[in-house]
């Protein structure tokens, strides 16, 4: 069955650090990919999507790319801020509208 | 404001003692979904529906039901809760299936003793 594989955490980086989360999925046919974050206390966001091969999903300064040759979705931000502290989820959609979420990554951003 | 709800927010209860979990939203999503978050496993789907009087189950179906009865509101059932079901659990729409942005409620915090 379809799966989700992403690093895991938790990650600690100082302000402005590169940011690489990595993410690879299994998955029949073409499923869509998405990105979700979730704050202390709240239910998850949507992050950014990509929906096809080589699309490239981007939101708040964060980027990732679907990868369909090594079946990847890493999740990048080139400076991090505090405000970037939160858990980051990679998923993805399968034909029959079935999601499978990735056990989440616990980034902290230190000032 | 658009949002979905989700309520108890909190719930302690024992085993064996039914319970319901309702969800509603009014952004008028065809897609609903249920899911657990626990530690160490990320989210798991539980049962989803594209629209009213059709359920589908996720991942981890086992020991709870559905139903979807009108568009707006998507209640999930426990009918003999164990422990194991300890979770914390999310509501979600999307207005186009599971491709879409799914909006989540705020959390629904199970204690099953």
């Amino acid at each position: 069955g379809n799966s989700v594989t992403q690093m895991e955490g938790p990650v600690t980086l100082s302000e402005e650090a590169f940011l690489t989360i990595n993410c690879t999925y299994t998955a029949t046919g073409y499923p869509s990919l998405f990105w979700y974050v979730q704050y202390p206390g709240e239910g998850l966001q949507l992050l950014l999507k990509a929906t096809k091969a080589d699309d490239k999903g981007s939101n708040k300064g964060f980027e990732a790319t679907y990868r369909k040759e090594t079946t990847s979705f890493h999740l990048e931000k080139g400076s991090v801020q505090v405000s970037d502290s939160a858990v980051y989820f990679c998923a993805l959609s399968g034909w029959n509208n079935d999601m499978r979420f990735g056990a989440g990554t616990r980034l902290t951003v230190k000032p | 404001e658009a949002q979905v709800t989700q309520n108890p927010r909190y719930l302690i209860t024992v085993t064996g003692k039914k319970l319901t979990v309702t969800c509603s939203q009014n952004m008028n999503h065809e897609y609903m979904s249920w899911y657990r978050q626990d530690p160490g496993l990320g989210l798991r789907q539980i049962y989803y529906s594209m629209n009213v009087e059709v359920t589908d189950k996720g991942d981890v179906p086992e020991g709870y039901k559905v139903s979807r009865k009108e568009k707006r509101n998507f209640p999930l059932i426990l009918e003999s809760p164990s422990p194991n079901q300890t979770s914390l659990y999310f509501c979600a729409s999307s207005t186009s299936g599971s491709d879409g942005e799914q909006f989540f409620g705020p959390g629904t915090r199970l204690t099953v003793l």
